[in-house]
């Protein structure tokens, strides 16, 4: 069965504080997203990553960066969170078409 | 820059109604569509995807492409209490990156 897991799942920071997703999955996908979902404007996609360091910005990159330094494995990172980075956070793998997406993280930057 | 609109963004419906979603996009060299369904504090899951004009039925759920008129639907037949969850359309044009739109939210009551 595919998995994509996301650690944590519910999240509270301080706005300036950095804070770390994580994402995994087990199925080998080369193809690895984050995106963010916010009420109303469906999933943005924030970064794109085709592999192992090889990373693209998404729609809304600004404010993020990501980390992929294993194939099972991509990292998203706030640098001195904001307020206006409060939001449901997913991530997706994908090995030709279809998307599998991991359950969220629930980020409250207070 | 793909555009995306889905109409309406809510609905209610009784049980056992049809139901009609719509989904419209700007760039007709889109190559692979979907409709995703995410119920309450889940994640998105994939539903229903085609790749060349025409229909697909899957058992209640009917998905039909017009490329040229830039339009993509999802129809659910007999509609059902468990189908209540937001809709999403989601489309590739080329390369990875994924485009959704901001999603219908269906209640279907009892």
């Amino acid at each position: 069965d595919m998995k994509v897991t996301q650690m944590p799942r519910y999240l509270i920071k301080r706005m300036g504080e950095n804070v770390l997703l994580e994402c995994g999955q087990d199925m080998s996908h080369e193809t690895m997203y984050w995106y963010r979902q916010d009420p109303g404007l469906g999933l943005q996609l924030i970064y794109i990553s085709y592999d192992v360091d090889s990373n693209s910005e998404g729609d809304i990159p600004k404010g993020y960066r990501v980390s992929r330094k294993k194939r099972e494995h991509f990292s998203l990172i706030l640098d001195s969170a904001k307020t206006n980075q409060t939001s449901v956070y997913f991530c997706a793998s994908s090995l030709s078409r279809e998307q599998y997406f991991g359950p969220g993280t629930r980020l409250t930057v207070l | 820059q793909q555009n995306v609109q889905q109409s309406p963004e809510s609905l209610i419906v009784p049980e056992g109604a049809r139901t009609s979603l719509n989904c419209t996009f700007s760039d007709s060299a889109s190559q692979y569509f979907w409709w995703y369904r995410q119920h309450s504090g889940k994640a998105p899951k994939a539903l229903m995807s085609i790749f060349s004009n025409g229909e697909k039925e899957e058992g209640r759920f009917t998905i039909h492409l017009n490329k040229a008129s830039l339009h993509f639907s999802l129809h659910i037949r007999d509609s059902q209490p468990s189908d209540s969850a937001l809709y999403l359309c989601a489309l590739r044009t080329g390369g990875y990156k994924v485009v959704f739109g901001s999603g219908t939210r269906l209640l279907v009551s009892p």
